[in-house]
């Protein structure tokens, strides 16, 4: 069963870089694709992006010119960060496992693993 | 506002049976495979539906999937208490390139 875990500072300062990694155990992060989602308390679920284990990326448009992800298959984490961060990126981070299935008409995709998320605050 | 459109809340008594619908384009319900997701307070989402009508592994037969056109539903019968939770669904989009959510459904029992 793999576990995911999320670790990096709960508070940042507004204009500065919020960094975070998401460490896999029980499995291998080879041969799969890792996410970051975020939830701001109280409200709905959004993609950041994710990453391969190759170090292939995909950002939310809406975010991408703010956002890197990197991975270490050596260590078996991957990471994030947000640069210029303001209050609006105050919110739940959770890391998720991207499964790819081969499906009937194409490759099908979906998040079978999160980590138990942590909250990243900014303020002054 | 989300890109797939869910209602914000659905209530029901215990041991009857609601639906939770999801509205979407062609984009993304139209053209990929809608998931779902439970959220308990406090803790992370845990997946429930994958590939539109597929059970997660562990989930009860009592939860079900189904999709049509740009919407998608997610049925849950006999209602219990631990059911109480918020539902979100999902899919790629093809035009923003990015997964999308719906804003989320909170189920109360009665």
């Amino acid at each position: 069963q793999v576990q995911l875990q999320e670790s990096g500072p709960g508070l940042v300062k507004p204009s500065e870089t919020l960094s975070l990694t998401c460490t896999v155990s029980g499995g291998s992060i080879r041969g799969y694709y890792w996410s970051w989602i975020r939830q701001p308390p109280g409200k709905g679920l959004e993609c950041i992006g994710y990453i391969s284990y190759t170090g292939s990326t995909n950002y939310n448009p809406s975010l991408r010119s703010r956002v890197t992800m990197s991975v270490d298959t050596s260590k078996n984490h991957f990471s994030l960060s947000v640069s210029s961060v303001t209050a609006a990126d105050t919110a739940f981070y959770y890391c998720a496992r991207q499964v790819r299935v081969a499906g009937t008409s194409g490759w099908f995709y979906y998040f079978d693993s999160w980590g138990q998320g942590t909250l990243v605050s900014v303020s002054s | 506002q989300s890109v797939l459109t869910q209602p914000p809340s659905v209530s029901e008594a215990p041991r009857q049976r609601v639906t939770i619908s999801c509205s979407g384009s062609r984009s993304n319900i139209g053209n990929n495979a809608v998931n779902w997701y439970q959220q308990v307070p406090g803790k992370a989402p845990k997946l429930l539906i994958y590939y539109d009508d597929l059970k997660s592994s562990g989930v009860s037969d009592r939860f079900s999937g189904s999709k049509s056109g740009t919407s998608a539903s997610l049925a849950i019968r006999g209602l219990r208490s631990e059911d109480e939770a918020d539902y979100y669904c999902s899919a790629w989009d093809d035009i923003l390139n990015t997964w999308v959510f719906g804003g989320g459904t909170k189920l109360t029992v009665l």
